[in-house]
């Protein structure tokens, strides 16, 4: 059984502050990472991939993946009220996989 | 990224009823689309993974008579709730697979059906 694990938090941090989002999985031929966003009621936004081993920076996201530890993460810089949302890490082996998801919410 | 419509957005029906739900994929085409489910405070739920041209692949314990897959076209699939009852009633969420196979495969969510059945 393919497993993807997340903290389900919620996770609290002030408005500005960096918010640190934590996924691992054990699939170790998984090739491809994803993060998507989810706001109640609403359906998952994809917000960042990486296939390879390091950072990705896409505006105030950064995606880190460390294959050898089978870990992947999700950094939000400048955390804004409006990413509060529940965050879903997915991991791409012989099909997408998803995590429960980690609720952050961005105190004002 | 490629987008992912569905329709209706919401429906309500009495119980006993039929829903019919569309996924359609606008800008590229889709040989493979999935149905999820998701329950309030509750994490997605795939239930079953629709090919076209070939019969849907449904989870362990997602009744396939009741809950009837159609993947006629390379941008169409449609989810059909037969015989619908209160307990069905969720948040239905279509994706579809973009770049099969390749490194850049991901997957796009369509907008999500909210159905309640009285």
């Amino acid at each position: 059984q393919k497993e993807v694990e997340q903290n389900s938090g919620p996770l609290s941090v002030p408005e500005g502050a960096i918010a640190s989002l934590n996924c691992t999985y054990s699939d170790r031929g998984s090739q491809s990472f994803f993060w998507y966003r989810q706001y109640s009621g609403k359906s998952p936004e994809l917000i960042m991939f990486i296939y390879s081993n390091g950072d990705k920076e896409d505006g105030r996201f950064t995606a880190q993946l460390n294959k050898a530890s089978q870990y992947v993460s999700l950094l939000i810089r400048d955390s804004q009220p409006s990413d509060s949302a529940t965050y879903l890490c997915a991991v791409l082996g012989y099909q997408l996989t998803f995590g429960k998801g980690t609720k952050l919410s961005v105190i004002p | 990224g490629a987008v992912v419509s569905q329709h209706p957005s919401w429906v309500i029906c009495k119980s006993g009823t039929s829903v019919k739900i569309e996924c359609r994929s606008l800008d590229f085409q889709a040989t493979t689309m999935f149905w999820y489910r998701q329950f309030p405070k509750q994490s997605l739920m795939l239930m079953a993974t629709s090919n076209e041209g070939s019969k849907a692949t449904y989870e362990q314990g997602v009744e396939k008579d009741k809950f009837l897959i159609n993947h006629a076209s390379l941008t169409l699939s449609t989810l059909t709730v037969t015989s619908a009852h209160p307990e069905d009633s969720s948040f239905y969420i279509c994706s579809a697979r973009v770049n099969p196979g390749q490194s850049q495969e991901t997957q796009y969510f369509g907008p999500g059906t909210r159905l309640l059945v009285l």
